[in-house]
């Protein structure tokens, strides 16, 4: 199985600062059509899980531009330019190359 | 809109069966992957399985967990997707989500809980 790390597990910020999470896959994570099969989500408390990022770096419908994805290879990062409140919860890494789907642990996002 | 709605949960002992329901709405339902993804309760966020589309014979995927003991189905009449449980254990207790692929969670339902007690 690929095995999906993040890190930080959490991080507080202040409103209106950036914000980084990195994830690191056991195994690169490109397709034989050349998309990089590594998305972002995030799970607000109570809710179900919505898709920020997928294929690295291309933003889902309706996500705000301070959500930014990149990376390649193995090494993967999330940017959020400027927190809002808006933006606590749980933040994942999903790969979708190979299975079983994995997620990473999770990164817990909290505003100071 | 597409709209996904998933039913079927509740409380069931451990060995017994359920099977959860996932109506599809506001797309072609033959068309797209769907996924069955789960979270146990303070737990992050599992992977149960996948439906191919039709073009790819609704073929289907199991995370190991589940493999042997649940099985996806599809009915394209009725825009369902079903996720049918059997040999239930307290470690499937979870809300389970319905997801559409293209790409992936990008659209997904409210969920539906199963606690499995006895």
């Amino acid at each position: 199985d690929i095995v999906m790390t993040q890190t930080p597990i959490s991080l507080s910020v202040t409103p209106g600062q950036p914000a980084s999470i990195s994830c690191k896959s056991s195994q690169g994570l490109l397709n034989s059509e050349g998309r990089t099969l590594l998305y972002w989500c995030l799970q607000k408390s109570g809710q179900p899980p919505q898709l920020l990022i997928y294929d690295v770096s291309k933003r889902f419908s309706a996500v705000p531009d301070r959500f930014s994805g990149s990376g390649s290879g193995t090494d993967f990062t999330l940017k959020i330019s400027r927190v809002e409140a808006e933006d606590v919860g749980v933040y994942y890494c999903m790969q979708g190359l190979q299975y079983p789907i994995t997620f990473g642990q999770g990164t817990r996002l909290e505003i100071k | 809109e597409v709209q996904l709605v998933e039913s079927g949960g509740g409380l069931v002992q451990p060995g017994g069966s359920l099977r959860l329901s996932c109506a599809a709405s506001g797309f072609t339902f033959t068309d797209y992957y769907m996924d069955w993804v789960r979270q146990a309760p303070g737990k992050g966020l599992e992977w149960v399985g996948r439906s191919r589309n039709k073009t790819r014979s609704y073929t289907t995927e199991y995370a190991a967990s589940v493999k042997g003991r649940f099985i996806i189905s599809r009915d394209d009449s009725k825009n369902s997707l079903y996720l049918q449980m059997n040999s239930l254990k307290t470690e499937d207790t979870a809300v389970y989500y319905c997801a559409r692929g293209g790409p992936m969670l990008g659209y997904r339902g409210q969920g539906t809980l199963v606690t499995v007690s006895s």
